[in-house]
């Protein structure tokens, strides 16, 4: 079956423009997550969606970054007046259930999103 | 101090070899996990394990929760095997990662 799906693969802004970030999850998939991941570090948590509402947005550096996902699927990450330090690769992962130690909790990745703000 | 800190940071090794990635963490879990990621390309989850020990293939994963830590073994390690391997806990619903064992295997 279809994987997390991005879109799009790759964004070149400029300092102070708006950008949004598509994911598509896994069917059926409640969870969803959205990490960004800089040069030659490990991804870092912004938000966390179980269904429709954000569970846990503690991740989100600021409030230029804001995220919705209306219908419990897809999930749009909308950066306002974009700076040089937003240039990163931005990652989607879902799962079935939210993490934990089972099974269906298991995070699936998809290919990232990378903004790179001029 | 980072709540995840794997070693090593950068790894090389020749075909064949056995390897060895630690990862240590600070916090409470519900489970850890260990993920692929090469060049360019998108995160593929390899384990998640909550106790013992599971084995995949030429990969084999430990935890040893008492001590807060996992080790990720490649047998026979290849050239395709050359990734980023990252160390990830769940303490709650959300990832905290380690920074990456970067590995190239010669052949």
């Amino acid at each position: 079956g279809a994987g997390v799906s991005q879109t799009p693969s790759n964004k070149v802004t400029e300092k102070g423009k708006y950008v949004e970030l598509r994911c598509d999850p896994i069917s059926g998939h409640t969870a969803l997550y959205w990490y960004r991941q800089s040069l030659g570090q490990g991804p870092e948590f912004l938000i966390y969606f179980q269904g429709t509402g954000a569970a846990d947005d503690s991740g989100l550096p600021n409030d230029r970054f804001f995220a919705v996902r209306p219908e419990g699927s897809v999930s749009t990450l909308k950066i306002q007046r974009t700076e040089r330090g937003d240039s990163a690769v931005y990652l989607c992962a879902s799962s079935l259930l939210p993490s934990g130690a089972t099974l269906e909790s298991e995070q699936f990745f998809g290919p990232g999103t990378r903004l790179t703000v001029l | 101090k980072n709540e995840v800190e794997q070693s090593p940071q950068n790894l090389t090794a020749q075909e064949g070899e056995f390897i060895t990635i630690n990862c240590s963490y600070s916090v409470g879990i519900s489970a850890l996990h260990w993920l692929q990621q090469h060049p360019g390309g998108g995160i593929v989850s390899l384990f998640m394990l909550s106790s013992g020990k599971k084995k995949h293939g030429r990969l084999i994963a430990t935890i040893n929760i008492q001590e807060k830590h996992s080790s990720l073994h490649i047998t026979a390690s290849h050239p395709r095997d050359s990734a980023v391997y990252i160390c990830a806990v769940s303490p709650t619903d959300k990832l905290i990662f380690g920074t990456g064992t970067r590995l190239q295997v010669f052949p």
